[in-house]
């Protein structure tokens, strides 16, 4: 089955305790994205990875810290949560970013106290 | 200006009637545009693409797309109580880009009433 799978699904964690949630496709896409979604603000993207080893910055890129080793794998990488990183975090992937359709993964809640 | 920009609702319309959601968005070299469903605590999906002007029509969903008027909308007939979601205008954005970026709305949210 096509999909785009991200671990973990929740997670409650504090203030400066590094951690790292894992995004995955078995579509071969060569494009992936990572975004999160606060309520009132919408979907913005955090990162975004053309293909491997070539990465760039979305519109909110501050604290977080992305890599793309091999083409199935963007894991997002927050090496030091503060309490305002608290929200909803989805991983996408699509064939090319501009004319085709991203799919998204499940999401991964976040709470840092 | 925001790039993108939708009215957050909520929307509310009988079973069975015409929802009418729109979406502005402000980047003229613009191509590519979609309509994501979202269910509430669900991951975005696609329902519609469109990528030149006029109408897409897909079972009881309708897209118009009028780049003249940076203008894109979304039609549900025969609305259903399971049509209730937040819809999400996207939009790839061009910019200084070759490649575009895709930039959504903060999204309508739809009532459908029995």
């Amino acid at each position: 089955e096509a999909q785009v799978t991200q671990n973990p699904r929740y997670l409650i964690t504090v203030t400066g305790k590094k951690l790292t949630v894992t995004c995955s496709q078995n579509m071969n896409h060569e494009y992936m994205s990572w975004y999160r979604q606060d309520p009132g603000l919408g979907l913005r993207q955090i990162y975004y990875s053309m293909n491997v080893e070539v990465t760039d910055k979305g519109d909110v890129p501050e604290g977080y810290k992305v890599s793309r080793k091999e083409k199935r794998n963007f894991p997002l990488i927050l090496e030091s949560p503060s309490p305002n990183q608290t929200s909803l975090y989805f991983c996408a992937s699509s064939l090319a970013p501009s004319y085709n359709e991203q799919f998204f993964g499940p999401g991964t809640r976040l709470t840092v106290l | 200006q925001k790039e993108v920009e939708q009215n957050s609702g909520p929307l509310s319309v009988p079973e069975g009637a015409i929802a009418s959601l729109n979406c502005t968005y402000s980047d003229r070299g613009s191509q590519s545009f979609f309509w994501y469903r979202q269910y509430s605590g669900k991951s975005p999906e696609l329902i519609m693409s469109i990528y030149s002007n006029g109408d897409k029509e897909d079972g009881r969903f309708t897209a118009q797309l009028n780049k003249a008027s940076q203008y894109v909308s979304l039609l549900i007939r025969d609305s259903q109580p399971s049509d209730s979601a937040t819809y999400l205008c996207a939009v790839n954005i061009r910019g200084s880009s070759n490649t575009g970026k895709l930039i959504f709305g903060q999204g309508t949210t739809l009532q459908v009433k029995p």
